[in-house]
């Protein structure tokens, strides 16, 4: 089946660690984007990504990394910098000829220990 | 500049009652926009788009949302809400920007259904 995989479901912090969220698609789609979701407040977009090794700063992006050396693949990194890293991440993908409609991963809740 | 206002943080009806969430957009060009559906703990599911053709929109289970360009407004309805339909949705508009269409989304919905 054709998807988004986001892993792993949960993950736990320590402080000044750095964690990477995983995010693979297998739907041939051009771009990808990380958001954040908090309670009350919607999703936020950190950054995205229309091509391979080519990626922008979202709303939120401080204390966030991104990578996209695959299409398939756009991995996220929370930095140390990111000082309230407590939140549920969703990774998305859409098809450049239809890239209004997101497909959403099922999600990371990241939290701090 | 985009934006999305959702009234509400939370809506409870009746099963079998009116489901009426509603959204209101801001867009310097014509939009794109879109209801999204979230259940717990999982990630956003699309329900239906408008993307200029007709201005009734109807979606999957039954949802439907009519575009008011006058009133800025793109509202989702349920004739009868279900059990099933408690969730949390998302409204969001996104517009030509250098061709990336990234969306903007509304803070969200909590529908909750009672028996």
């Amino acid at each position: 089946d054709g998807g988004i995989t986001q892993s792993p479901k949960y993950l736990f912090r320590k402080e000044g660690q750095n964690v990477t969220l995983s995010c693979e698609q297998n739907l041939n789609h051009d771009a990808m984007y990380w958001y954040r979701q908090d309670p009350g407040q919607g999703l936020r977009l950190i950054y995205y990504s229309q091509i391979v090794n080519d990626f922008q700063k979202g709303d939120i992006a401080e204390g966030y990394s991104v990578s996209r050396e695959k299409k398939e693949s756009f991995p996220l990194t929370v930095t140390s910098a990111q000082k309230n890293p407590t939140a549920f991440y969703l990774c998305a993908s859409s098809a450049l000829d239809d890239n209004e409609k997101l497909f959403f991963g099922s999600g990371t809740q990241l939290s701090v220990l | 500049a985009q934006s999305v206002t959702q009234l509400g943080s939370h809506v409870s009806v009746s099963e079998g009652a009116l489901v009426l969430l509603r959204c209101n957009y801001s867009s310097s060009v014509p939009p794109y926009l879109f209801w999204y559906v979230q259940y717990p703990n999982q990630g956003l599911q699309l329900l239906l788009k408008y993307t200029s053709a007709a201005t009734l929109v109807k979606g999957i289970n039954g949802f439907e949302a009519e575009f008011k360009k006058s009133e800025t407004s793109f509202h989702l309805t349920k004739p009868s809400a279900h059990m099933s339909d408690a969730a949390e949705y998302f409204c969001a508009v996104s517009e030509g920007v250098g061709g990336s269409y990234i969306p903007t989304f509304g803070r969200g919905t909590s529908l909750i259904v009672h028996p």
